[in-house]
């Protein structure tokens, strides 16, 4: 069965430090990966996905990610964290042609402090 | 609406008693799945549809728990006999296809508390 492991539950960064957030997946197959952020009080939005193609991956507010096969890892990275960055973020996978179903990670709630 | 709308946002009930959660999909959107989110956890799969079939419930833990989607936009969630450990927030998410390459949108959830 497909597992996604997320080594930081908590992290704690001042401002204009560099962010990255480990995420490991178990499957042997094809995959498609995503990172997914809940603000405080708000719904899970996407912030990048990788289905293909070039495993550096760029998603919205400066976030990127990688993806290295040979490591199951899609780690996420930010060279400057914001304040506004305090959320919980979420790893993902799902095989395709499998429902589109996502397999989630436990969460790194990430703060960062002014 | 311009989201995944879920209702009710809260929902307290009794241990024992039947509820019932309503996911309002982006429109449009074919594929539909819950999740149950658990303090501290990720997300985990519960049901999916395509269209008003359940393509796969593998991830219903019980028959307690049951989801309709009759015309294929309006979802409920159905659990019946409620027990303390169902509390979780209860999330819904929509796709235009199915989220395999396409991105699912996830409600704000419906927080479940059995008392």
């Amino acid at each position: 069965a497909q597992s996604v492991s997320q080594h930081n539950h908590h992290v704690i960064l001042s401002e204009a430090a560099s962010l990255e957030l480990g995420c490991n997946y178990s499957y042997g197959g094809t995959v498609n990966l995503f990172w997914y952020v809940q603000y405080p009080g708000q719904h899970l939005q996407l912030l990048l996905k990788y289905f293909s193609g070039d495993p550096l991956v760029k998603g919205i507010k400066g976030f990127e990610a990688e993806f290295i096969k040979s490591k199951f890892s899609f780690n996420l990275r930010k060279p400057s964290v914001q304040w506004s960055d305090t959320a919980e973020y979420f790893c993902a996978v799902n095989a395709p042609g499998n429902t589109g179903k996502l397999i989630f990670g436990q969460g790194t709630t990430l703060q960062v402090k002014p | 609406g311009a989201g995944v709308s879920q209702t009710p946002s809260n929902k307290v009930t009794e241990k024992g008693k039947y509820v019932e959660l309503r996911c309002d999909p982006i429109s449009g959107h074919t594929a539909l799945y819950w999740y149950r989110q658990s303090l501290g956890q990720g997300p985990e799969f519960l049901i999916y549809f395509q269209g008003t079939g359940a393509a796969d419930d593998s991830g219903l833990p019980n028959d307690r728990f049951f989801a309709v989607r009759p015309e294929g936009s309006v979802s409920t969630l159905k659990i019946q006999r409620t027990e303390r450990g169902d509390s979780a927030v209860y999330l819904c998410a929509s796709s235009l296809v199915d989220a395999d390459r396409t991105e699912a949108f996830f409600g704000q959830g419906t927080r479940l508390t059995v008392v």
